[in-house]
C-alpha cells in the first residue's frame, strides 16, 4: 500500500535554529497537508497546500513557518526561528482528492531545547 | 463552529467487549467523518470513514453509527482485542477543507 514518507523521524535543535521537516506524498496525490501533535494532546491543523499554492493556514502557522513542494515529490515545512513551543510531533498528509480518505506519515518528533 | 467534540477521554474495556466511543460536531457542512487510529509514536492511520448519507458503516470488526439530526457520530469495536488498545481519533471535514480532529479517546483493552 502506498505510504507517506517523513523524514527525519527525530529532530533535536536548539532555541533560534532553522528546521526543515521532510515528506513524501503519495505520488498521484495532489492535496497536501502538515499537522501537529503537541505530546498527549489532539491533532491540529497547520496548513494545506494545493496547486502550488497554500490554500488554508491556521493561526499556529505564523511568519516563522513556511512550506514548499521544491521538485514536485518532496513537500517541506520549513520554522526559522525554533521556539520551545514548537516542540511535538509533526505529521504531513496527502489526499487524492474529497472522494479518498487522507494517508498520514509516521511524523517528526521536533525536540527544541 | 468548526470543533468536533469526542467523549471518553479515556476507556477500559475487557477483551471481547465493545468500546463506544462518541463524537459530535456543530458545522452541517461537514460531508466527511472518518475514524482514525493511533498507535505511540505512530501517525494517525484512517480505520474507517463515513458520509452522511449512510446511518452505518461496517467494516470488519469496526462499524461507524451516524445521526444527521443529532450531528453525532460514533465508533463501535466489536469483539476487541488486546491489539485495539490505541488512541482513536474522530475527525470531520467537507470537500478538500482541512481536518477537524477531536481530542482523543485513550482505549485500553484488558485480557
Amino acid at each position: 500500500e502506498p505510504e507517506v514518507t517523513q523524514t527525519p523521524s527525530h529532530q533535536v535543535t536548539q532555541m533560534g535554529q532553522e528546521v526543515i521537516l521532510r515528506c513524501v506524498p503519495i505520488s498521484n496525490h495532489l492535496y497536501f497537508y502538515w499537522y501537529r501533535q503537541i505530546l498527549g494532546q489532539k491533532v491540529e491543523f497547520l496548513v494545506s497546500f494545493y496547486n502550488n499554492e497554500i490554500s488554508e493556514k491556521s493561526e499556529i502557522f505564523d511568519d516563522q513557518f513556511s512550506v514548499e513542494r521544491p521538485d514536485g515529490s518532496n513537500f517541506t515545512l520549513k520554522i526559522r526561528s525554533t521556539k520551545l513551543e514548537d516542540s511535538a510531533m509533526y505529521f504531513c498528509a496527502s489526499r487524492r482528492d474529497s472522494h479518498y480518505g487522507y494517508t498520514f506519515g509516521s511524523g517528526t518528533r521536533l525536540t527544541v531545547v | 463552529q468548526q470543533q468536533v467534540k469526542q467523549s471518553p477521554q479515556s476507556l477500559i474495556v475487557q477483551k471481547g467487549g465493545i468500546p463506544i466511543i462518541n463524537c459530535a460536531y456543530e458545522n452541517t457542512a461537514f460531508d466527511y467523518f472518518p475514524w482514525y487510529q493511533q498507535f505511540p509514536g505512530k501517525g494517525p492511520a484512517l480505520l474507517i470513514a463515513i458520509r452522511p448519507d449512510v446511518s452505518e458503516k461496517k467494516e470488519g470488526r469496526f462499524t461507524i453509527s451516524f445521526n444527521k439530526s443529532a450531528k453525532q457520530f460514533s465508533l463501535h469495536i466489536m469483539d476487541s482485542q488486546p491489539g485495539d488498545s490505541a488512541t482513536y481519533f474522530c475527525a470531520a471535514n467537507f470537500g478538500n477543507e482541512k481536518l477537524t480532529f477531536g481530542t482523543g479517546t485513550r482505549l485500553t483493552i484488558i485480557p
